[in-house]
């Protein structure tokens, strides 16, 4: 079984709907990420959380938002999908500071916005 | 503002050996890192420096010159598997990762 699991692993919803996309891990980390990835471009931070009481915003937050319901869950939402957000959006875990460089993915969850 | 660059594509033979270069400028530095990430799958971790020089794991290397802010990965022995993207990432002095756009890697026979 995976360490990072995410759910659901393909959708594809119309513009105004509200999605979830769940990440839940097994690797006992304190810090959970939220990336997307477009193509031609770096992966770029949506939020981050380093324990279930702290959640930061990251590169581009707005359109989305995010609940730490345990150590082990991270779920992303958007309120309102719209086409731009069509992109793969991947989960992800690390340890505390030195050793934050080295993150643990989930498999990604393919979005499309029709 | 801080920046990644590293080049888009490249090509090189089975058998072979590639240098992927990576220049960066970012806002004080805690480290470089380098992922693999096949097509349609997951970023998975290959090698950080954080010091000058060079790491060496199997068949991978990754160099570092913090003075000229200058990383490369080399791949030696080069397998049809290691057609991917490489990733290249640095961590600020925030300890957040800036995230190069990855160069795409063909392997030809």
């Amino acid at each position: 079984d995976a360490d990072v699991t995410q759910t659901p692993r393909n959708r594809i919803t119309k513009t105004g709907k509200r999605i979830m996309l769940e990440c839940s891990q097994t690797k006992g980390h304190d810090r959970m990420y939220w990336y997307r990835q477009d193509p031609g471009l770096g992966l770029r931070l949506i939020y981050y959380s380093f324990d279930v009481k702290d959640i930061n915003k990251g590169e581009i937050s707005d359109g989305y938002s995010v609940s730490r319901q345990a150590q082990a869950k991270f779920s992303l939402s958007l309120e309102s999908a719209i086409p731009n957000q069509t992109a793969l959006y991947f989960c992800a875990t690390s340890a505390p500071e030195r050793e934050a460089g080295e993150l643990f993915f989930g498999e990604g969850s393919r979005l499309t916005v029709l | 503002g801080q920046n990644i660059d590293q080049p888009t594509e490249m090509t090189a033979t089975e058998g072979a050996i590639v240098q992927i270069n990576c220049t960066y400028q970012t806002s004080g530095f805690n480290g470089l890192f380098w992922y693999q990430q096949h097509a349609g799958e997951a970023p998975t971790f290959l090698s950080y420096n954080v010091l000058d020089g060079l790491e060496e794991k199997g068949r991978f290397s990754s160099f570092l010159s913090r003075s000229k802010g200058y990383s490369y990965l080399l791949l030696k022995e080069l397998q049809m598997k290691d057609s991917a993207s490489y990733l290249c990432a640095v961590m600020d002095s925030n300890y957040q990762l800036i995230w190069g756009a990855g160069t795409k890697l063909i392997i030809k026979p």
